[in-house]
């Protein structure tokens, strides 16, 4: 069976600091893979997705940027954090061309810049 | 362009109630899927459903059902006699076929008060 993981699951990080949130997945090969950010109270925002190992596509432009260095690892980063940047990260996987086409998702990292 | 209104921003119902939680979507594919997830309190996404557009028969899981209407665009859910554990926010989602991301609903926030 197929799990996704996502870490840490909370971090407090000072205005101006790095950033880098992980998100693995297992039991499958060559998924889609998501970050969403869901502000408090809000519905997601999908900020990256990826087809492919290197493959990123930005849907919002700001200070994030999105990795995908192994076919099953996503990465969030950020030089420095804004507090606009706090939130809910949630990654997401997708099998890619099977139909099936739900998103599973993680557990989320909650985010909160100071 | 896809776009998916959830009207209903928040929903209180008293436990035993049944209550429907309104889904409206717009795209100008004849492919598409259509998908409702539940986010309870700890934040992750859990998936409940998928209906492809040619699929209107309706569903039935335990105390959970679906309508698909592709006549007024909607595809509504329906938690018959609910109980506090069903509070969540709950999304609806929309991808056509083909399309690497899904659409989400803003989220309805469904509370079953004791």
């Amino acid at each position: 069976s197929q799990t996704i993981h996502q870490w840490p699951a909370t971090l407090v990080q000072p205005v101006g600091s790095p950033l880098s949130l992980e998100c693995t997945v297992e039991g499958t090969s060559n998924p889609n893979l998501y970050w969403y950010r869901q502000a408090a109270g809000r519905g997601l925002q999908l900020l990256f997705y990826s087809v492919g190992i290197g493959q990123i596509s930005s849907e919002v432009p700001q200070n994030l940027s999105a990795s995908r260095p192994q076919d099953r690892q996503f990465i969030l980063s950020s030089k420095k954090l804004l507090l606009s940047d706090s939130g809910f990260y949630l990654c997401a996987w997708m099998r890619a061309g099977t139909g099936l086409n739900e998103q599973y998702f993680g557990p989320g990292t909650r985010l909160t810049v100071t | 362009a896809q776009k998916v209104t959830q009207a209903q921003t928040e929903i209180s119902v008293v436990e035993k109630e049944d209550v429907t939680l309104d889904c409206v979507y717009e795209t100008r594919d004849t492919t598409y899927y259509l998908f409702w997830y539940k986010q309870p309190p700890s934040g992750e996404l859990v998936f409940l459903i998928r209906r492809n557009s040619f699929d209107e028969q309706n569903e039935i899981s335990g105390r959970y059902s679906w309508n698909f209407q592709k006549s007024t665009s909607s595809f509504n859910f329906t938690i018959t006699a609910s109980q506090v554990v069903d509070s969540a926010v709950y999304f609806c989602a929309l991808i056509e076929g083909g399309a690497q991301k899904l659409v989400f609903g803003q989220g309805t926030r469904l509370t079953i008060n004791p």
